[in-house]
């Protein structure tokens, strides 16, 4: 498989579920991004990291909880969320965390947190 | 104040037309800039850099102006394929941090 992948492409929950998103780059990339898309919203940069090493934390709630076990995986693992966190979860990753290089985006997780 | 703004549209335009968009930024340090297409319920993907002297890649012109903080993004010849949700991007900081605008969207009518 190449590029950038996520898993599951869709996911419902309720608000006292844990559940954990996953992301997964071929692409040999150093540095991998977590972004939230709501409805109406810009793209919102979550967490990035940078040869496995949290380089950025948005002011991202405690619910979200981001990990980097490798360079090529990405998990945001998810516990009592609300229904405003509804949206859809995009990861990208890039060669490095340096601004020449391209991200590439993965399809995306639809969340849908009833 | 949003830091990266755009017209949200739509704009509807024949095929074969014109069509130009403009985004502006807050931050005048902002040190690069991108235009990304993002197809209905897909992810974005990087279409163009913007370059200071501007620059072109086929049917696509990007230019930015520092000194008024916009960037404009114009397609000549309009295809059906170019329907699409057009975002600027903008990065200020020396890693590889994006802002993104909200998104300008076209629609090519045949």
């Amino acid at each position: 498989e190449t590029g950038v992948t996520q898993t599951p492409r869709h996911l419902v929950m309720g608000m006292t579920n844990k559940k954990s998103l996953k992301c997964e780059q071929h692409l040999g990339h150093n540095a991998m991004y977590w972004y939230k898309q709501s409805a109406k919203k810009p793209l919102e940069l979550m967490f990035v990291y940078s040869l496995e090493e949290r380089v950025e934390n948005n002011s991202v709630p405690s619910r979200f909880s981001p990990e980097c076990p490798n360079s090529s995986h990405l998990f945001l693992h998810l516990h009592t969320l609300q229904p405003e966190d509804s949206a859809l979860y995009l990861c990208a990753s890039s060669q490095d965390y340096s601004p020449v290089y391209e991200q590439y985006f993965g399809p995306g997780t639809r969340l849908t947190v009833t | 104040r949003k830091e990266v703004e755009q017209d949200p549209g739509p704009f509807n335009v024949p095929e074969g037309a014109t069509v130009a968009f403009n985004c502006t930024y807050s931050n005048s340090a902002s040190q690069s800039f991108f235009w990304y297409r993002q197809d209905c319920r897909k992810e974005p993907k990087l279409l163009m850099s913007v370059y200071s002297s501007g620059n072109e890649d086929g049917r696509f012109t990007a230019q930015l102006n520092r000194a008024s903080q916009y960037i404009s993004l114009l397609i000549r010849d309009s295809k059906l394929s170019d329907s699409a949700t057009y975002l600027c991007v903008v990065n200020y900081n020396a890693g590889n941090m994006l802002t993104f605008g909200g998104g300008t969207r076209l629609m090519v009518k045949p």
